[in-house]
């Protein structure tokens, strides 16, 4: 059973639009984070989110993290090829001390 | 080099084989972890260790064992390998102070294992 759902699973786009990936869950969070995976390498971490409301903002990218601290979303604004990627949430649910992934989105943005 | 190193990137391996997969760390971190990634699944914890006397078995953690070598070394071993653990394999890292939770996980390069 996935802890975190992640969707959509596939997202394909055109340069230039904009696009939102969602995680969610039915446990709380201390805390979620986000990776971005490109073919052949690791996760890579974009950001984390630790307090229920919270929005963090890197260049076109935009972080929230819901008020119950059960769900996060990231907006892209102006999608470009360089965003292609695995996008994968993540996060310490209860008192884990382990990280817990999601199932990821694939994000394709064609020039 | 690479913070988190992996070795090999790539292997092919026949079912019932035994096969070790390492990993090696130059962050100074005490937490290790392996996960295991399968299309659609994201990724998913084998095992994972907070220091080198401290062992722990993460979800799926049948059929793997471990090694924690020394602080920089963690390694993953299949006794005896089954096709369905065909998979991209992770080594990460994260520092003990925080746990990650600010900092997140560092992540190798992966093994993309295939049994036959």
């Amino acid at each position: 059973t996935q802890l975190l759902k992640q969707s959509p699973q596939f997202l394909s786009i055109q340069e230039g639009e904009n696009l939102t990936v969602y995680c969610n869950s039915s446990s709380v969070f201390s805390s979620l984070q986000w990776y971005r995976q490109e073919p052949g390498e690791g996760p890579v971490l974009l950001v984390t989110v630790v307090t229920g409301g919270e929005v963090k903002k890197l260049k076109r990218l935009t972080f929230q993290f819901g008020d119950a601290r059960k769900d996060s979303s990231l907006h892209i604004t102006a999608a470009q090829p360089g965003d292609t990627g695995l996008y994968l949430c993540a996060g310490f649910p209860g008192s884990a001390r382990q990280l817990t992934f999601g199932s990821g989105t694939q994000l394709t943005v064609l020039p | 080099d690479a913070d988190v190193t992996q070795t090999p990137r790539n292997r092919i391996t026949k079912t019932g084989k035994r096969i070790m997969l390492e990993c090696s760390q130059t962050k100074g971190h005490d937490r290790m972890y392996w996960y295991r990634q399968d299309p659609g699944l994201g990724l998913r914890l084998i095992y994972y260790s907070f220091d080198v006397k401290d062992i722990n078995k993460g979800e799926i953690s049948d059929g793997y064992s471990v090694s924690r070598q020394a602080q920089a070394k963690f390694s993953l071993s299949l006794e005896s390998a089954i096709p369905n653990q065909t998979a991209l394999y992770f080594c990460a890292t994260s520092d003990s102070g925080t746990g990650g939770v600010l900092e997140g996980y560092t992540f190798g390069s992966g093994t993309r294992l295939t049994v036959v």
